[in-house]
């Protein structure tokens, strides 16, 4: 069973439009750590956020914000006033105590923002 | 500069041919990684090094064989390949084996079998 659903596999918008990036998991973990990375097209993964089970708070970075809800398993990404340089492709995943930690991706979401 | 090196950036090889992939870290980081990315699907971890040591192989076939001679470099030697091995094959390292930090990744190197 996918343990990380990225519902959305391609996402296009305009420049300076808003957009969200949803993801949901599923564990049985009480602990575990989700994370976003982008992956633009030089093909590294970089990191952009890491959110532990406890801590439900949402989280600003700049124009990039996290939204996570235990109540629904969900942990969604937001752009403020995307631009064109955001165009990637953005990958939830999650690691469980009960796994050593390893890093389980979702399938990703490829967004392409166009001026 | 990403912290994590792989060379080649692109690889064309015949199914008979005998190649290997290389990745080296300059964090400090003493747990390495190699995940496969293949079009459409989610990113797949193949192997787990510990200071030097594997510590899990999730199923790869016997014609990919990783070798870690220490911390900073990890192999993956190709042989016999498919063309269905076909993808993109990231290194990634971590601070020990704390994964709770996630990973540092590098930018892969393009696979292509023909």
């Amino acid at each position: 069973a996918q343990k990380v659903t990225q519902a959305q596999t391609e996402i296009s918008v305009v420049e300076k439009e808003d957009v969200t990036l949803d993801c949901v998991y599923e564990t049985r973990d009480t602990t575990y750590y989700l994370f976003w990375y982008k992956q633009p097209p030089s093909g590294e993964l970089v990191f952009l956020i890491r959110r532990n089970s406890f801590d439900e708070q949402n989280e600003i970075s700049g124009r990039y914000s996290w939204n996570f809800q235990k109540s629904t398993s969900s942990f969604n990404f937001t752009i403020t006033a995307s631009q064109v340089v955001d165009s990637a492709v953005y990958f939830c995943a999650l690691s469980e105590a009960g796994r050593g930690y390893a890093l389980n991706f979702g399938k990703g979401t490829s967004l392409l923002v166009t001026p | 500069e990403t912290g994590v090196t792989q060379t080649p950036r692109h690889l064309v090889m015949g199914m008979t041919n005998k190649k290997s992939l290389k990745c080296e870290q300059h964090l400090g980081h003493n747990a390495m990684y190699w995940y496969k990315q293949s079009a459409k699907k989610p990113l797949e971890l193949m192997f787990v090094y510990n200071f030097k040591e594997q510590t899990e192989n999730n199923s790869v076939p016997s014609r990919f064989s990783p070798e870690c001679p220490n911390s900073s470099h990890l192999f993956l030697h190709l042989h016999t390949l498919q063309p269905e091995d076909s993808a993109l094959y990231l290194c990634a390292s971590s601070q020990g084996s704390d994964r709770t930090h996630g990973y540092t990744f590098g930018s892969g190197t393009r696979l292509t079998v023909v």
